[in-house]
C-alpha cells in the first residue's frame, strides 16, 4: 500500500533552517510529483511547491521563493523540503503529498505531518 | 492568503444532508478541476472528492461535488458523527501557477 512517511518533530531558533524527509513506498517514486503544503494551528493546508522525483526539476510559491529548497534521492524514494531563515511565522505542520494529476491540487496519498516549532 | 472561499461552518443533525460552497474565480475553479478534502483533528488531509465529482476508492458516496462556473460544492447525504471534521477544497490556479486551498468549514454534526 502506498505509504507516505515523514520525519520526526523539530525545535528551531528563528534564523535557523529546517530540513524535512518524506520516504515513499508502495508505487514507484519516479512516476509521482511530490507536492509540499503546511498548515499554521488554526489555519488551513498552504502550498508551497513541487519536485519531478524523475528530473529533480522543482517549483516553488512566490512566498517561499529563495527561502525553500525541495530535493530528493531517488536511490532511496525520499523527498526533501528545506525551509531556511525560520521566523514564528513558519511554525507549522509541514506535509508531503503525492500529486494524483499534473496542475490540479489532487493529492492522493499525505505524509503523516511533521511539526515544526520556531522558538527562541 | 486562501484564495478559494468557504463558509466558517456548517451543521446538520444526523441523516440530514449538508453542502459546503467554495467560491473562486476564472483562473482557479473556472479554469481547473475542484477537489475536496476531509480532516480530521491531529491528522493529515484525506482526499473526499477530486476532478469535480470523482471519489477515490473507499469513499462512501454520501460524499458528491459539484461544479459550476467558478464555484463548487461539497454534499454530504446521510449526516453520521463520524462526518464531524474540517473540509477544505482545492484547485489549481493558473496565475499564481500554484495549489490554492480554500478557507475551511467545519462541519458539526448536532
Amino acid at each position: 500500500q502506498v505509504q507516505l512517511v515523514q520525519s520526526g518533530a523539530e525545535v528551531k531558533k528563528p534564523g535557523a533552517s529546517v530540513k524535512v524527509s518524506c520516504k515513499a513506498s508502495g508505487y514507484t517514486f519516479s512516476g509521482y510529483y511530490m507536492h509540499w503544503m503546511r498548515q499554521a494551528p488554526g489555519q488551513g493546508p498552504e502550498w508551497m511547491g513541487w519536485i519531478n522525483p524523475q528530473s529533480g526539476g522543482s517549483s516553488y510559491a512566490q512566498k517561499f521563493q529563495g527561502r525553500v529548497t525541495m530535493t530528493r534521492d531517488a536511490s532511496i524514494s525520499t523527498g526533501y523540503m528545506e525551509l531556511s531563515r525560520l521566523t514564528s511565522d513558519d511554525t507549522a505542520v509541514y506535509y508531503c503529498a503525492r500529486a494524483g494529476d499534473f496542475w490540479s491540487g489532487h493529492f492522493d496519498y499525505w505524509g503523516q505531518g511533521t511539526l515544526v516549532t520556531v522558538s527562541s | 492568503q486562501s484564495v478559494l472561499t468557504q463558509p466558517p461552518s456548517a451543521s446538520g443533525t444526523p441523516g440530514q444532508r449538508v453542502t459546503i460552497s467554495c467560491s473562486g474565480s476564472s483562473s482557479n475553479i473556472g479554469s481547473n478541476t475542484v477537489n475536496w478534502y476531509q480532516q480530521l483533528p491531529g491528522t493529515a488531509p484525506k482526499l473526499l472528492i477530486y476532478r469535480d465529482n470523482q471519489r477515490p476508492s473507499g469513499i462512501p458516496d454520501r460524499f458528491s461535488g459539484s461544479k459550476s462556473g467558478a464555484s463548487a460544492s461539497l454534499a454530504i447525504r446521510g449526516l453520521q458523527s463520524e462526518d464531524e471534521a474540517d473540509y477544505y477544497c482545492a484547485a489549481w490556479d493558473d496565475g499564481l501557477n500554484g495549489c490554492v486551498f480554500g478557507t475551511g468549514t467545519k462541519v458539526t454534526v448536532l
